[in-house]
């Protein structure tokens, strides 16, 4: 039982690139989110899903777009990168019964 | 969603109680209080919450008050793995994957 996995750890990419952020749990939970973080402020919700082909906008979606088509799966796609998407990113998922929500390790991406 | 209040920061000493505090002074009834930790670059860690009733479980204790516009999360015996920034959210029970996390409070645990 792996929980809440993210890949890659770290990426480095330059203003107008496009990447993917990967999040996958194992855990069959339907609730899956997005958040980042900025240096010394809170999380802020980007996107999250309330289960497979339901996704909706979190606090600061622009510039990010989500999609679910598996449980276990639920990826972050950055369009055209810019410096103010530099951040830490975590991906959570949601147990109902107990209302925990689970977060991975993160990403930690820079956008130069 | 209820807004909350905590304190910036705090020290506690190693072994001794941690008492960390949150107003959420226009919490409505069905919205839940919620307590998440975030150690050092990590992501951040379920703790404990709470309706009206003080809850414990293995991690620490949420006393809530009677009009339930306070509440006080207790770390028993704070050790220094407890060093961390520690959240209070407040949220209606159904929508807790929407949490929204402040500031929250940076508890530093010294021997």
């Amino acid at each position: 039982n792996a929980g809440v996995t993210q890949t890659p750890k770290f990426q480095v990419l330059k203003t107008g690139q496009s990447m993917t952020l990967q999040c996958a749990q194992d855990m069959n939970h339907e609730y899956m989110s997005w958040y980042r973080q900025d240096p010394g402020m809170g999380l802020r919700l980007i996107h999250y899903s309330v289960g497979a082909g339901i996704t909706d906008q979190g606090e600061v979606p622009n510039g990010y777009n989500v999609s679910r088509s598996t449980t276990e799966d639920f990826p972050l796609r950055l369009l055209s990168a810019a410096p103010s998407q530099t951040s830490v990113y975590f991906c959570a998922s949601t147990n109902p019964s107990t209302y925990e929500q689970y977060f991975g390790p993160g990403t930690r991406l820079t956008v130069t | 969603d209820a807004k909350t209040t905590q304190p910036t920061s705090m020290d506690c000493a190693e072994g001794r109680a941690a008492n960390l505090p949150c107003n959420h002074s226009t919490i409505s009834g069905n919205e839940y209080v919620y307590w998440y930790r975030q150690i050092h670059s990590q992501g951040p860690q379920y703790i404990i919450h709470g309706l009206k009733n003080n809850e414990t479980n293995e991690m620490a204790s949420l006393i809530i008050t009677e009009d339930r516009k306070s509440s006080t999360l207790i770390l028993p015996h704070a050790t220094l793995r407890d060093t961390a920034v520690y959240y209070c959210i407040v949220r209606v029970g159904s929508n807790d994957y929407k949490l929204s996390f402040g500031a929250g409070t940076t508890v530093t645990v010294r021997a």
